[in-house]
């Protein structure tokens, strides 16, 4: 069953811009994970946020965690072309496999 | 490269023909996964091997059959398929009770004709 769920679907930006994605999950977690994904290739692990955290940075991105909405938001910050991919994120709930939402769509136009 | 190599890369086969695709990981990790995702849905958690062992096979049709003989490989036997099963097959390992984030390979993208 579907745990995450990303909004928006897409994302359209101009280059430099901020790109804010959320998610919205249903179920106690142990860590939230953001994923990457170019067209048509694997994806790529971006960052983890235990449910006890509130906020991680890693370079431009920042991670926000809300486990009373079940939710969190991905912002990466002066985007670049070479941002443009699909963003997932995952769900830990303990001793059952991650799972993911349909993704976000960025585009970013130079 | 990510430690976690798929073949074939493509794949395109007949609905009445047998092939595997390979998934193989070097980064010592004690848990691998397949992943189905089609165009407009979440990814699909297909099954799960904990130390060799299937730990979850998520109401996967038969005509999926999954083999682990160890535990840095990982294989898909598909038989008898249909169209609807075209679809990237991801491969994905990961270091259970890290919490640490999975390594995925780069898929088989596979058309079934």
């Amino acid at each position: 069953s579907q745990q995450g769920e990303e909004d928006p679907q897409a994302l359209s930006i101009q280059e430099g811009e901020n790109a804010t994605m959320n998610c919205s999950y249903k179920t106690s977690i142990n860590n939230l994970q953001w994923y990457r994904q170019n067209s048509g290739r694997g994806l790529v692990h971006l960052i983890l946020i235990r449910s006890n955290e509130r906020e991680k940075h890693s370079g431009r991105l920042r991670v926000t965690l809300d486990t009373s909405k079940k939710s969190s938001s991905l912002l990466i910050t002066a985007s670049r072309a070479a941002d443009t991919a699909s963003y997932f994120c995952a769900t830990d709930s303990g001793n059952t496999p991650l799972v993911f939402g349909k993704g976000t769509r960025l585009s970013v136009i130079a | 490269e990510t430690g976690v190599t798929q073949t074939p890369r493509h794949l395109v086969m007949g609905m009445t023909n047998k092939k595997s695709l390979k998934c193989e990981q070097h980064l010592g990790h004690n848990a691998m996964y397949w992943y189905k995702q089609s165009a407009k849905k979440p990814l699909e958690l297909m099954f799960v091997y904990n130390f060799k062992e299937q730990t979850e096979n998520n109401s996967v049709p038969s005509r999926f059959s999954p083999e682990c003989p160890n535990s840095s490989h990982l294989f898909l036997h598909l038989h008898t398929l249909q169209p609807e099963d075209s679809a990237l097959y991801l491969c994905a390992s990961s270091q259970e009770g890290t919490g640490v984030g999975y390594t995925f390979g780069s898929g088989t993208r596979l058309t079934v004709v």
